[in-house]
């Protein structure tokens, strides 16, 4: 069975950092893709961050530009989020998904861990 | 406001049918890319209810179907049952952002 789950999230001050960690299991996490996407409270989804199976090629939304940086360690089985330069609008539930690269579908999704930038 | 264009709500009483559409533009579901659909319960993890613009992964109900056509989508529910009651989001790719790009997301309410 597939298996992801974050962790990492918290309180956190406006210009403070977080390292967010999403644990794969089940699967041969080396193969896929993985998308950090995150939901704002009363808000809808929003993708965040990309990285291939190798981590050689990533992408970030253009809200998360320049401060957050994401990554991979493909023999830990664990994808990674570092979020600096926190703002009070990166307060939400960031979740880790598995893309399926040839049509760009998110196929399993963690549970999210809730990042919360306040002051 | 999302890339992705979702009326902000549907509803419909059990046993009816609801359809809610996606409305894109020339870099996303215009230019060829799949349009994907998902329902999401608070507090829970999104699941995947359609991919590939009408695929239904395993274990979905067939009471669930997706279209494409153009720039636009849509997804729809027969048979409408209380459990149905969620929010649905529709995502693709967008090739000027080179990411994912989702709708703002559609509340479903079963009168």
């Amino acid at each position: 069975e597939v298996q992801l789950v974050e962790s990492g999230g918290g309180l956190v001050q406006p210009g403070g950092s977080l390292r967010l960690s999403c644990a794969a299991s089940g699967f041969t996490f080396s193969s896929y893709s993985m998308n950090w996407v995150r939901q704002a409270p009363g808000k809808g989804l929003e993708w965040v961050s990309y990285i291939s199976s190798s981590g050689g090629t990533i992408y970030y939304a253009d809200s998360v530009k320049g401060r957050f940086t994401i990554s991979r360690d493909n023999a830990k089985n664990s994808l990674y989020l570092q979020m600096n330069s926190l703002r009070d609008e990166d307060t939400a539930v960031y979740y880790c998904a598995r893309v399926r690269s040839s049509s760009w579908y998110h196929d399993s999704w963690g549970q999210g861990t809730l990042v919360t930038v306040s002051s | 406001q999302s890339v992705l264009t979702q009326p902000p709500s549907v509803s419909g009483a059990p046993g009816q049918r609801v359809s809610i559409s996606c409305t894109g533009s020339s870099s996303n579901i215009g230019a060829g890319y799949d349009v994907h659909w998902y329902q999401h319960l608070p507090g829970t993890a999104p699941k995947l209810l359609i991919y590939g613009n009408s695929n239904r992964p395993s274990g979905v109900p067939d009471r669930f179907s997706g279209s494409k056509s153009g720039t636009s989508a849509s997804l729809a529910i027969t048979g409408l049952q209380a459990e149905d009651e969620a929010d649905y989001y529709c995502q693709s790719y967008d090739s000027s952002l080179s990411g994912s790009v989702f709708g703002g997301g559609t509340k479903l309410t079963v009168l």
